[in-house]
């Protein structure tokens, strides 16, 4: 079974400092992978993922995620934060099933908190 | 297009109580999704329907029941409701072949 590994439960980075948060997955195939973000309150939203092809990809609001498989990583970047940034952020690898659809399983989540 | 909707978002139930939390969806997607999201775990989930028709477990389907009433519709029904079961419930459905899943905006459930 696939499983998601996030092992910052929480970051703090200053206004205007870069960020990477990590994940890790496991997988047997050639994964999906996701970045959401969820803002207090709120409901997740896409930031970017991957299906195949270049390894580095590009999402909303300047995060990027690269894609290593020898290290089954999929890090999060941003090279200036924002205050706005300030939210929980999930890592997801999408899986298919034998049955007739695929599901994702997410991490636990990485809270970010940008000090001024 | 309002994407994703739930119903309600906010909802406070006595131990042994029913209800049905409802899901709809206008972007004429073929799967739907139900999760919880509780402190420190992520997103679980709980059932799911590939398409009109069908249900399959999740990772935590236990205490809960799905039905899928159309192709838009997609409710998750907690028959006798436990402080366990509160969590915050997000409902998803999904594109066709790229795997993106889109998310409505929660409900909130407290269970005394």
């Amino acid at each position: 079974a696939q499983s998601v590994t996030q092992p910052d439960i929480h970051i703090t980075v200053s206004e205007g400092a870069s960020l990477e948060l990590r994940c890790n997955y496991s997988y047997g195939a050639t994964p999906y992978l996701f970045w959401y973000v969820q803002s207090p309150g709120q409901g997740l939203q896409l930031l970017l993922k991957y299906f195949s092809g270049d390894t580095l990809v590009q999402g909303i609001k300047g995060f990027e995620a690269e894609f290593k498989r020898s290290q089954s990583s999929f890090n999060l970047r941003k090279p200036s934060v924002h205050w706005s940034d300030a939210a929980e952020y999930f890592c997801a690898v999408g899986a298919l099933r034998v049955s007739r659809d695929s599901t994702l399983t997410f991490g636990k989540g990485t809270m970010l908190l940008v000090s001024p | 297009n309002a994407g994703v909707t739930q119903t309600p978002k906010f909802q406070v139930l006595k131990t042994g109580q029913s209800m049905t939390l409802q899901c709809a969806q206008d972007m004429n997607h073929n799967s739907m999704y139900w999760y919880r999201q509780d402190p420190g775990m992520g997103l679980r989930l709980i059932y799911y329907s590939a398409s009109e028709g069908t249900t399959d477990k999740g990772e935590v389907p236990n205490g809960y029941n799905v039905s899928r009433l159309n192709k838009r519709e997609f409710s998750l029904r907690l028959e006798s409701a436990a402080p366990s079961q509160t969590s915050v419930y997000f409902c998803a459905s999904r594109t066709g072949g790229q795997e993106t899943q889109y998310f409505g905006p929660g409900t909130r459930l407290l269970v005394l």
